[in-house]
Formats: structure tokens, sequence, C-alpha cells
């Protein structure tokens, strides 16, 4: 069965440092998406992507904050100058024909 | 802006039903979800029922939609340990193409012998 696959599993950074976080979409889904979950809290919703381009973003998703579909297989969230509050799990997400959105694993990004 | 609440926890013997309530306070939503985290783990679509609908099951699991209350609940039967996970509740409005879904604080299920 397809899936949504996140790279890496756990970054530790140092505050201040940039980050890239990488997704694989299901192949021929045309939404894509990042939440994240501070540790104990509910999932949040940070941004929309579609026909290359941002179709939705929250308040969380500030200058600080850009995706990228750089080629026609990888989805990537950068954070360009991390602060200790960005330590949460990153979930990516990719919506196709369907009404239901697929999640990966998470990427664990721990600010020091 | 939308809100979706749920109960934080849910306590089951092994054997018997849960059921893990949700409200939220969007009335144009359309699509409601139910997504399963176990520990450290990514969310899991359980299952997912539309508006117009108010009930929806699927094996072990039924969904029950009150739209007039905005009250949406999860019953899981015959509950088993693999069934102790964070139970979380979201819905998307104007359809799920495209727009972002809301999730509620989450329900941590435990399931004792």
């Amino acid at each position: 069965e397809p899936e949504v696959t996140q790279t890496p599993s756990h970054q530790v950074t140092q505050m201040g440092q940039e980050v890239i976080l990488r997704c694989v979409p299901i192949s021929n889904h045309l939404y894509f998406y990042w939440y994240r979950q501070i540790l104990g809290q509910k999932v949040e919703f940070l941004v929309s992507f579609y026909n290359n381009e941002i179709s939705e973003k929250s308040e969380i998703f500030d200058d600080q904050f850009s995706v990228e579909r750089p080629d026609g297989s990888n989805f990537t969230l950068k954070i360009r100058s991390t602060k200790l509050e960005d330590s949460a799990m990153y979930f990516c997400a990719s919506l196709g024909v369907g009404e239901t959105q697929y999640f990966g694993p998470g990427t664990r990004l721990l600010v020091l | 802006g939308e809100d979706v609440e749920q109960s934080l926890f849910l306590s089951v013997r092994e054997g018997d039903s849960s059921v893990i309530n949700c409200t939220y306070t969007d009335s144009s939503s359309t699509y409601l979800y139910w997504y399963k985290q176990e520990p450290g783990a990514g969310l899991q679509l359980l299952t997912y029922i539309f508006s117009n609908m108010d009930m929806k099951q699927d094996q072990r699991l039924t969904v029950l939609l009150n739209k007039k209350d905005k009250h949406l609940s999860l019953r899981i039967a015959d509950t088993q340990t693999g069934d102790s996970a964070i139970y979380f509740c979201a819905e998307t409005h104007r359809g799920g193409g495209g727009n972002k879904l809301t999730f509620g604080t989450g329900t941590q299920l435990k399931v004792e012998l």
C-alpha cells in the first residue's frame, strides 16, 4: 500500500540553525500539507500546497518557514533560523482524489 | 475560528466497548475523521464520515454524528490492548480537497486487562 515517508525521523539542531525536513508524498497525490505537534499538545496545521504554490497557511507559518516541491517526488519544509519553540513533531500529509489526508510517520525536531 | 474538543482520558477493560466523544464548533464542517496515534508514531486514519450521514460502521468501529449538536463519537467494540493509543477527531470543511484539518486535543485510551 502506498504511504507517505519522511526523513529524517529525528533531528537535533542548535538554535538559529536552518533545518530542512523532507517528505515523499504518495505519488499520484496533488495536495500536500505540513502539520506540527508540540509534545503533549494537539496537531496544528502549518501549510497546504497545491499546484506548486501555497494554498493556505496558518499564523504559525511565518517568514521563518518555507515549503518547496523541488522535483516530482519530494516536498520539503525549511525553517530558516530555528527557535527553541520550534521543537515538535512535524508531520507531512498528502491528499489525492479522495477526501482523506494520509500522514507520514513524522520527524521529531529538537532545538537546543 | 474552528475548535474541536475531546475528553483527555478514557480507561476501559479489555473486551468492553469504548466510546470516545468529540465536539466541534464549525457548522460548515463537511468531513469528520478519526485518527489513531500510537506512542512515538504517526497518525493513522481509522475512519471518516461525511456530514450528511449520521452513522458509519466499519468492522469494530462505529461512528455516530449528531450534526445538530455538533457531536461526533467513535465506538470501538470488543476493545483490545492493541487499541491503547491516542485518538484524534478532526474536521474539515468545504470538502476534503485542499482544506486543512482541524484536530481535537486527543483522547488517550487505556485498555486494562
